[in-house]
């Protein structure tokens, strides 16, 4: 069974700094692309990074782009997102996403986390 | 970057009516797209793929249809628990963007 386990969410300052991290379990994680997808309060989704199985590719939204790092470490099966500079904005439920087998959509999402930022 | 546009926002349905949710792409995404359903406090799902593909597992009262830059999600028969909020979301090119949502309510 695929499951993707978020932790590291929390409440942070504006400006501070916060690391996510997804424990992947029940799928060979070093052959699929991997993203975050977050969702403020009360609104809709919006995609925010994703990388590429090998970890060469990147891409992010250009709201948090120089702002929010993705990385992957394949031999932990795990997926983080580095976030910086953090802002009011920011404040979401994160959402950790496995790649689909054979296109490039979101099959397998955990249950998210939340992170707030306020002073 | 590719803007999603889903309409209506929210619609009031009975158990057993018909339901279409419509999403458009402001720029031609092929058959890129993906449907998701969320429940409230809930990870979303994938249900449709690649435009009119099921997903393993989803009721085949789903369907859903369209390319280019016109998509249509279909409920042929609402049941109890397909009430909930549905997003499109193309992935054409970055950044991958997704519609606003749709809720389906109980009328």
């Amino acid at each position: 069974e695929v499951q993707l386990v978020e932790s590291g969410g929390g409440l942070v300052q504006p400006g501070g700094s916060l690391r996510l991290s997804c424990a992947a379990s029940g799928f060979a994680f070093p052959s699929y692309w991997m993203g975050w997808v977050r969702q403020a309060p009360g609104k809709g989704l919006e995609w925010v990074a994703i990388i590429k199985p090998d970890g060469s590719e990147k891409n992010y939204v250009d709201s948090v782009s120089g702002r929010f790092t993705i990385s992957r470490d394949n031999g932990k099966n795990s997926l983080y997102l580095q976030m910086n500079s953090l802002r009011a904005e920011d404040t979401a439920v994160y959402y950790c996403a496995r790649g689909a087998t054979r296109d490039a959509y979101f099959s397998y999402w955990g249950r998210g986390n939340l992170v707030t930022v306020s002073s | 970057d590719i803007q999603m546009t889903q309409s209506p926002s929210s619609l009031s349905a009975s158990v057993g009516d018909r339901v279409t949710i419509t999403c458009r792409a402001s720029q031609d995404i092929s058959r890129w797209l993906v449907w998701y359903q969320q429940k409230p406090e809930k990870a979303p799902k994938s249900l449709i793929f690649g435009a009119s593909n099921l997903e393993s597992g989803v009721p085949s009262r789903f369907s859903g249809s369209g390319s280019g830059t016109e998509f249509t999600l279909t409920i042929s028969s609402l049941q109890p628990e397909d009430f909930a909020t549905y997003y499109c979301q193309h992935y054409n090119s970055y950044p991958l963007t997704f519609g606003g949502g749709t809720k389906v309510e109980i009328k």
